[in-house]
């Protein structure tokens, strides 16, 4: 019963290295999430996506891009590090199919990025 | 823009007494507001949430309660223990043409005191 799967947990980044942040869920959820945590500013919304097929921005998402591979998967990609996106990542995802259908979000473990 | 407020930032009391942890949201859309629950080095976990058709709902020792006029909500948390020691977050829905983004309050660390 794994739930809400994020790889990797921790990140060393240089700036203006790329990498993709991996997220999978296995609760066959149609809404997934990507938010950043930082101290005093609680979880900011990256980017999420409603359904297979469709992504939409949140409240941060420049400097970031996702794709939803499947129903399953959910990635977020940094083009180009910089030390501004030094932050822990949590994928989230939940239930809902309808825009008023509102259920529990179940989070991941959290992925600890520093870029140097 | 649609957002959550939520207040205090930190909160310290002592074993036994109550913590009240406050939110306002500003889309009148909203129907739903959970609480999420964060330990340390963990992801947040829901505790207890509300729809916009009751006032109020408990579970054990947690209660959460809704003025949708004011549009705002409040955790509270009676007979406090250290385990109850954490970050909170309250979320709010706000509704797009695309779909539904939960958004989070700024969080609260909650300490409690020997």
């Amino acid at each position: 019963n794994a739930g809400v799967t994020q790889t990797p947990k921790f990140q060393v980044l240089k700036t203006g290295q790329s990498m993709t942040l991996q997220c999978a869920q296995d609760m066959n959820h149609n809404s997934m999430y990507w938010y950043r945590q930082d101290p005093g500013m609680g979880l900011r919304l990256i980017y999420y996506s409603a359904s297979e097929g469709t992504t939409d921005k949140g409240e941060v998402p420049n400097g970031y891009n996702v794709s939803r591979l499947n129903k399953r998967e959910f990635s977020l990609r940094l083009e180009s590090a910089a030390p501004s996106q030094t932050s822990v990542y949590f994928c989230a995802s939940r239930a809902e199919r309808f825009r008023t259908a509102n259920t529990e979000a179940f989070f991941g473990q959290g992925t600890r990025l520093t870029v140097v | 823009g649609e957002n959550v407020e939520q207040h205090p930032s930190t909160l310290s009391v002592q074993e036994g007494d109550s913590a009240v942890i406050k939110c306002t949201y500003s889309d009148s859309a909203s129907n739903y507001f959970p609480w999420y629950k964060q330990e340390l080095g963990k992801g947040p976990q829901l505790i207890i949430d509300i729809r916009s058709n009751v006032g109020e709902k408990k579970d054990q020792r947690i209660a959460v309660t809704l003025n949708k006029t004011a549009k705002h909500f409040s955790l509270h948390i009676t007979e406090t223990q250290p385990e109850d020691s954490a970050v909170y977050f309250c979320a709010a829905p706000i509704l797009t043409g695309g779909g539904n983004k939960l958004t989070f309050g700024t969080g609260t660390q909650l300490k409690v005191e020997l």
